[in-house]
């Protein structure tokens, strides 16, 4: 268990339609990452936070957003979802920024199917 | 910007062969370099990692790398595989000290390995 909580496991939903991944970093790390794997892009990196802040930004649609929240769990807002969409979504804590050696742990991610 | 290159996509191995599994990443500056890996079904582990120092690094598993600046490298190595080796092992970069500060992985190296 790396400590760090993905809710939901698994997604379906349709074409155009919203959803929101949630994630619970684990206890004490300020930075959330989140990755999206799929089977012809491999792990893409998407969009990083840091105690609220947006630190480093990846490959990430204009359809997707993200936001870390005072308590600092944060949320994945994907919308207009498409076929493509598809993936596993993962997100990752760190205790710093990468200032020092910085190791990353991973939640077990999210599944999302869009049909 | 950083990036990382795995050349093998794909290795299949019989148990006991010795397994290297080729990591090549560009940025001319400081790095901090990780093996992470992907059981099937499961979440990103973490094998290693370098941050500094040795440059031959000793993870779980009995998977080691070594760290050859001069090459860009950071080779992942295991001298007999076992079967419960099957996965997906990922190469990752950070530079600590870049602007941009996040974790890059390559694309990963699926290795099946024959009973």
């Amino acid at each position: 268990d790396s400590g760090v909580t993905q809710t939901p496991k698994h997604l379906i939903t349709a074409t155009g339609q919203r959803v929101t991944l949630r994630c619970s970093p684990r206890s004490g790390d300020l930075s959330v990452y989140w990755y999206q794997q799929s089977l012809d892009q491999g792990l893409q990196f998407l969009i990083q936070y840091y105690n609220g802040e947006e630190r480093a930004k990846g490959n990430i649609l204009e359809r997707f957003s993200a936001q870390q929240f005072p308590d600092l769990h944060s949320e994945l807002n994907l919308s207009s979802l498409e076929l493509g969409d598809s993936a596993l979504y993962f997100c990752a804590s760190s205790s710093s920024t990468g200032v020092v050696g910085n190791t990353i742990y991973f939640g077990e991610g999210s599944w999302l199917t869009v049909v | 910007a950083q990036s990382v290159s795995q050349h093998n996509h794909h290795v299949i191995l019989s148990e006991a062969a010795s397994l290297e599994l080729g990591c090549n990443y560009s940025y001319g500056g400081t790095v901090n370099l990780f093996w992470y890996v992907q059981y099937p079904g499961q979440h990103l582990q973490l094998l290693l990692k370098y941050f500094s120092g040795d440059p031959l690094v000793k993870g779980i598993k009995g998977f080691e790398a070594e760290f050859i600046k001069s090459k860009f490298s950071f080779n992942l190595r295991k001298p007999s595989v076992q079967w419960s080796d099957t996965a997906e092992y990922f190469c990752a970069v950070n530079a600590p000290y870049s602007s941009a500060s996040k974790i890059i992985f390559g694309s990963g190296t699926r290795l099946s390995i024959r009973p």
